[in-house]
């Protein structure tokens, strides 16, 4: 079964404390995969698509890098405004539906 | 910039109404989607189109259904709300041969 998984649920930083999050997808024939930032009430915002293992992109303090089996969303010296939820997707059929993981919940304290 | 616009953004009606959700992209996007989110929950697709004329249900089952006489636009209808309907609403539009998808900002919906 195609399964996009994200981990961890939550995470909490101070103001400056880099990290990473993880996404580990079974999506067989990856047509890319998709990172999304998910402010309180409303709807994503798209980040970046991924489409071969050792891809990255940047963008200000977000950089996405992609293997065979999981993708990375790395934030560099983070602000309070990075704080929303960080949702990974990926294609799952022909029609090109996205399957989404739970998404990774991150709180950066001032 | 993604041009993909829903309304009302919030409602609240009684049990037993009939509502409608507007969704309107300004793209020409061939493809749109419905989600329904629950608060901290996942994503899950409820309607899709592939364009005018076609529509299809999603991975969750609903009740609500949808309609796609224009390319811009695509309403998904609830003919009679119940409280288990209360949810966010969430639509989305691509282009036909392109996965990535463009949100709208929601409608958050609640039935009393």
């Amino acid at each position: 079964e195609d399964q996009v998984t994200q981990s961890p649920e939550a995470l909490r930083l101070q103001e400056g404390e880099s990290s990473s999050l993880n996404c580990s997808y079974t999506v067989s024939g990856l047509r890319g995969l998709f990172w999304y930032r998910q402010d309180p009430g409303k709807g994503p915002e798209f980040l970046f698509t991924l489409y071969s293992a050792g891809e990255e992109k940047e963008k200000e303090r977000l950089k996405a890098t992609l293997t065979k089996k999981e993708s990375f969303l790395h934030i560099t010296a983070p602000k309070p405004e990075d704080s929303a939820t960080y949702l990974c997707a990926a294609p799952y059929n022909a029609g090109n539906m996205l399957t989404f993981g739970g998404g990774t919940r991150l709180m950066v304290k001032p | 910039e993604a041009d993909i616009y829903q309304t009302p953004r919030y409602l609240v009606i009684g049990t037993g109404k009939k509502i409608t959700l507007e969704c309107s992209q300004t793209m020409g996007h061939d493809k749109m989607y419905w989600y329904q989110q629950d608060p901290g929950m996942e994503l899950h697709l409820i309607h899709y189109s592939y364009g005018v004329n076609s529509t299809e249900k999603g991975d969750l089952s609903s009740e609500s259904t949808v309609s796609r006489i224009r390319t811009e636009h695509f309403p998904l209808t609830l003919e009679s709300a119940r409280p288990s309907h209360t949810s966010q609403y969430l639509c989305a539009s691509s282009e036909l041969v392109q996965e990535t998808q463009y949100f709208g900002p929601g409608t958050r919906l609640l039935v009393l």
